[in-house]
């Protein structure tokens, strides 16, 4: 059965913490990795990862995919209370299937 | 360009109820999925077209109809509401450049909340 997990579920941190999100995945006919930042509506996208051991960056936030220990990370520097959302993973496997993770819920402190 | 759009945002049904849930996009995205989100779950897909005319089964498609006549359009139906579909429903819409290849600009419609009582 494809699968993703995220961990850790749930994380409080203190503005300027760094943190480590964790996706772990088995799924067939994998073709990418995908993150998203969900707040209050839609998921919105952040990176996708098709490649391992290529680092992808946007701002703060950065991402990294492992292919053969089928795991991804997303890190975030110098945490703001803006990046309070549900971060979700997903793999995107066979015929236009995304399988998701059940979200890592991060709470930035002032 | 509006992107995904959804219709309702929100909706109320009793048991027993149908209805159709509206999905259109404007940037002629070859591929379009219906999602439901339910606390500590993710999102699980529903249904999935790979183009007009072909639809397909996901994880969770009991209890739901689709169809894509059109590339822009995607409606969910429901045919007969239980409260077991009390969810929050999203539409995406994304495309690929190779068949076979990664998939790019999924988009997520702002989702239709539906409770059913």
């Amino acid at each position: 059965e494809d699968k993703v997990v995220q961990s850790p579920l749930s994380l409080v941190v203190h503005e300027g913490d760094t943190v480590t999100l964790n996706c772990s995945y088995e799924v067939t006919n994998f073709r990418s990795l995908l993150w998203y930042k969900q707040e209050k509506k839609a998921p919105t996208f952040l990176f996708m990862l098709t490649s391992s051991g290529i680092e992808k960056k946007s701002g703060r936030l950065s991402s990294i995919l492992d292919k053969k220990e089928l795991f991804s990370i997303l890190n975030i520097t110098a945490t703001q209370t803006g990046d309070s959302a549900v971060y979700l993973c997903a793999v995107h496997q066979g015929a236009q299937k995304l399988v998701f993770g059940q979200g890592t819920r991060l709470t930035i402190n002032p | 360009n509006a992107g995904v759009t959804q219709t309702p945002k929100f909706q109320v049904l009793k048991t027993g109820q149908s209805m159709t849930l509206q999905c259109a996009q404007d940037m002629n995205h070859e591929y379009m999925s219906w999602y439901r989100q339910d606390p500590g779950m993710g999102l699980r897909l529903i249904h999935y077209s790979v183009g007009a005319g072909i639809t397909d089964q996901g994880e969770v498609p009991n209890g739901y109809n689709v169809s894509r006549s059109t590339t822009e359009d995607f409606p969910l139906r429901l045919l007969s509401a239980a409260p077991s579909q009390t969810s929050v429903y999203f539409c995406a819409s994304s495309y690929s450049i190779n068949f076979g290849g990664p998939v790019y600009g999924y988009t997520f419609g702002s989702g239709t909340r539906l409770t059913v009582v």
